[in-house]
């Protein structure tokens, strides 16, 4: 089974931290993505990558910015945390079927 | 403006009864349809994937069902069991297959 991974199961950060969020596949896929959950608004996606050193704009990249060094892992970067940005945060890979594989969530509060 | 519609926005069923949930959606090219299934604080996990040429996809106790005409979907839940209780996200895909749109969800409580 595909294994995506959330280094961060709960994050607290105080506003204008710069906070890192990381996320590893272990299946070698060229996709990868980050999303944000919130009540009411589903799944927005921020960012994805689709190889190394690629990436592209989601709906909502204000704020963010993301790192993709090798293959496995894709990060996500909150260059001055706002209370704005307390979410759930989701990580996913997609496999060769289309299909997509998310991460347990990190949920990030900023105070 | 790709949509993805999802109701009831939360239902409460008994243990054992059935239950189906609805999903409308507007997203063209259409390319395919997913059903995920939402723990409380952990990430979505994928229960079915339909393409256009998919009108029923069973996942043990899960069928979706998906008419690309009217652009519906749903998941009928049988037998259903504590273990149910989540929230249940409708996912479609247009053509290329790397954006998805994201219903907000149905949020099933199984009760005794």
């Amino acid at each position: 089974d595909v294994k995506v991974t959330q280094s961060s199961r709960y994050l607290v950060k105080r506003t204008g931290e710069k906070v890192f969020l990381e996320c590893v596949q272990d299946m070698d896929h060229e996709n990868m993505f980050w999303y944000r959950q919130d009540p009411g608004l589903g799944l927005r996606l921020i960012y994805f990558s689709y190889d190394v050193k690629m990436k592209e704009k989601g709906d909502i990249p204000e704020g963010y910015s993301v790192s993709r060094e090798k293959k496995e892992r894709f990060s996500l970067i909150l260059e001055s945390a706002s209370t704005n940005q307390t979410s759930m945060y989701l990580c996913a890979s997609q496999t060769a079927n289309y299909g997509y594989t998310f991460g347990s969530g990190t949920r990030l509060t900023v105070v | 403006k790709n949509q993805v519609e999802q109701s009831p926005q939360s239902l409460i069923i008994l243990e054992g009864k059935n239950c189906t949930l609805q999903c409308n959606y507007t997203v063209s090219p259409f390319s395919n349809l997913r059903w995920y299934k939402q723990d409380t604080g952990r990430g979505p996990v994928s229960l079915t994937i339909m393409t256009f040429s998919e009108n029923t996809k069973s996942n043990g106790r899960y069928t979706a069902t998906l008419d690309a005409d009217t652009k519906q979907s749903s998941l009928h839940i049988t037998a259903s069991q504590l273990s149910d209780s989540a929230s249940y996200i409708c996912v479609v895909s247009a053509f290329g297959g790397n954006k998805l749109t994201f219903g907000t969800g149905t949020q099933l409580k199984v009760e005794l």
